[in-house]
């Protein structure tokens, strides 16, 4: 079974510009994760999918960050103007129905660098 | 509000000394705790998950034990080897269906 692929796996921008993140998750899982992990700190959650409907987006920047699952598969997470602490590695995860206790499986990850 | 602590941050130990990692949480109501590993560069493997009935759980080198009126659990890796440094990571799933994480604590093994 294929795990969750992310892409790109690195990406280096300056302050202000845009960058966007790229997730498949693993087939037929329901339910897609975004977190957010900054260097020492543990991932925090961004959004969270059922679905093509947004579940919790509750810690999304929306002045900046927005989030899309368009066929309820993949999904985009977009960063516009990105400022330097948005640097961090960006999870996405996935689970089958997205019930409570539901084992999430997690990507390789995005690592960004806001210069 | 769910708070995960880690502690201590980083470690270190000698090849075959028996590692002990330290999580609490500030909200009992949880329905399970999960321990990741994650190494540089990569994502989140799942090392075991406890549900909030059970008290422990093992796989192999690893043993994890958890006391939910006192809002701590503890993953113990016996006989550690210098493929067991990583960063591992505590979560919880709380109501709201929300997997709040720990910082993690990194751990380094000396051959």
């Amino acid at each position: 079974e294929a795990g969750v692929a992310q892409s790109p796996r690195y990406k280096i921008i300056e302050k202000r510009q845009s960058v966007a993140f790229w997730c498949n998750p693993i087939s037929g899982h329901a339910t897609l994760y975004w977190y957010q992990q900054i260097l020492g700190q543990g991932p925090k959650l961004l959004i969270q999918f059922q679905n093509n409907g947004v579940v919790d987006d509750s810690q999304l920047p929306k002045d900046r960050f927005s989030a899309e699952r368009l066929k309820g598969v993949d999904s985009t997470l977009k960063i516009q103007p990105a400022k330097l602490e948005d640097s961090a590695v960006y999870l996405c995860a996935s689970s089958q129905t997205g019930g409570a206790g539901e084992t999430q499986y997690f990507g390789p990850g995005t690592r960004l660098l806001v210069l | 509000k769910q708070e995960v602590t880690q502690i201590p941050a980083a470690l270190s130990v000698p090849e075959g000394e028996n590692l002990v990692l330290n999580c609490s949480f500030t909200d009992s109501a949880i329905y399970n705790l999960q321990w990741f590993r994650q190494d540089p560069g990569k994502g989140l493997t799942s090392l075991l998950l406890i549900q909030s009935s059970q008290r422990e759980q093992t796989s192999g080198r690893l043993n994890a034990s958890l006391d939910k009126s006192s809002g701590r659990s503890t993953l113990y890796i016996a006989a550690s080897q210098p493929g067991d440094s990583a960063t591992y990571l505590c979560a919880v799933w709380a109501a709201g269906n929300k997997l709040t994480f720990g910082g993690g604590t990194r751990v380094l093994v000396k051959p």
